[in-house]
C-alpha cells in the first residue's frame, strides 16, 4: 500500500518569505497525490491534486506542487507567504477507491 | 452549497460508554469515509463506505463499526470507550467509487470526543 511522509512537522517564518514543504511517497502502482490544509478551526481543504501529465501542479491560493518521479517526491511551495497561510499541511496519497492515506502533517506558523 | 455535515461537534464521554457520531454528504456524494485525528498527527482511516457496503476498513478494533444509509448519510459507532478514542473524528464524502482524479474527498468539520 501506498503511503506519505512529510519531513518537517514544524515549520516558522515571515510574510513574503518562501515556502517549502516536503513529501515523499512509496511507490505501489498509479500514483494520486494530494496537499490538503487545514486552518485553525475550520475543516480539511483540498489545496491541489496530482494524478497524471504536467508534473507542475498548480492549486488555490497562490500554491503549487511538483511531482519528481525520481525522487518520489511531491514538494509543495508558495513563492511568497501571508500571514493567513497560518496552518496545518497534510500530504496525501490514495488508491484506486480513494482511501486516503495521511502524512502527519506540518505545522506552518507565519509571523507578521 | 452545503458541505459535509458533522454532529454533535464536540461531545464527552466517559469510559466504557457508547458513542454514535453522525455525517452528512455533500448531495449526489455516494461514498463516505471516516477519519480518526489525534492531536498532532496526521487523519486515521477508518473506514469506506460506498451505495451502503463497506469498501475498506483501516487498522481499528471491532469497537469501531459504521454503517451507511440509503440517503448516503452515515454513522460510526464506538462501543466501550477508552481514554485513547479521544480525538477528532472526520467524515469526508466524494462521488466515489473509482475515478479518484475527479472525485477528490471533501471533509466535514469533524466531531471532537473527549473520553474521560
Amino acid at each position: 500500500a501506498q503511503s506519505v511522509s512529510q519531513h518537517n512537522h514544524h515549520v516558522i517564518l515571515s510574510e513574503a518569505a518562501s515556502l517549502e514543504l516536503g513529501c515523499n511517497y512509496s511507490y505501489g502502482g498509479t500514483v494520486n497525490l494530494f496537499w490538503y490544509v487545514q486552518y485553525p478551526g475550520q475543516h480539511l481543504q483540498l489545496l491541489l491534486k496530482y494524478f497524471s501529465g504536467d508534473p507542475l501542479v498548480k492549486g488555490i491560493k497562490g500554491f503549487e506542487a511538483e511531482f519528481i518521479k525520481s525522487k518520489f517526491s511531491f514538494n509543495l511551495r508558495k513563492p511568497s507567504v501571508q500571514w493567513s497561510d497560518t496552518a496545518e499541511y497534510f500530504c496525501g496519497t490514495t488508491d484506486s477507491w480513494g482511501k486516503l492515506q495521511f502524512g502527519a502533517g506540518t505545522q506552518v506558523v507565519v509571523t507578521p | 452549497d452545503a458541505g459535509v455535515t458533522q454532529s454533535p461537534t464536540h461531545l464527552i464521554k466517559t469510559r466504557g460508554q457508547h458513542v454514535t457520531l453522525r455525517c452528512s454528504p455533500i448531495s449526489g456524494h455516494k461514498s463516505v469515509s471516516w477519519y480518526q485525528q489525534v492531536l498532532g498527527q496526521g487523519p486515521q482511516f477508518i473506514f469506506q463506505y460506498y451505495e451502503k457496503e463497506e469498501r475498506g476498513r483501516g487498522n481499528f478494533p471491532d469497537r469501531f463499526s459504521a454503517r451507511q444509509f440509503p440517503n448516503y448519510s452515515s454513522e460510526l459507532n464506538v462501543n466501550a470507550l477508552l481514554l485513547g478514542d479521544s480525538a477528532l473524528y472526520l467524515c469526508a464524502s466524494s462521488l466515489g467509487p473509482k475515478g479518484t482524479a475527479y472525485s477528490p474527498l471533501h471533509f466535514g468539520n469533524g466531531t471532537r470526543l473527549t473520553v474521560t
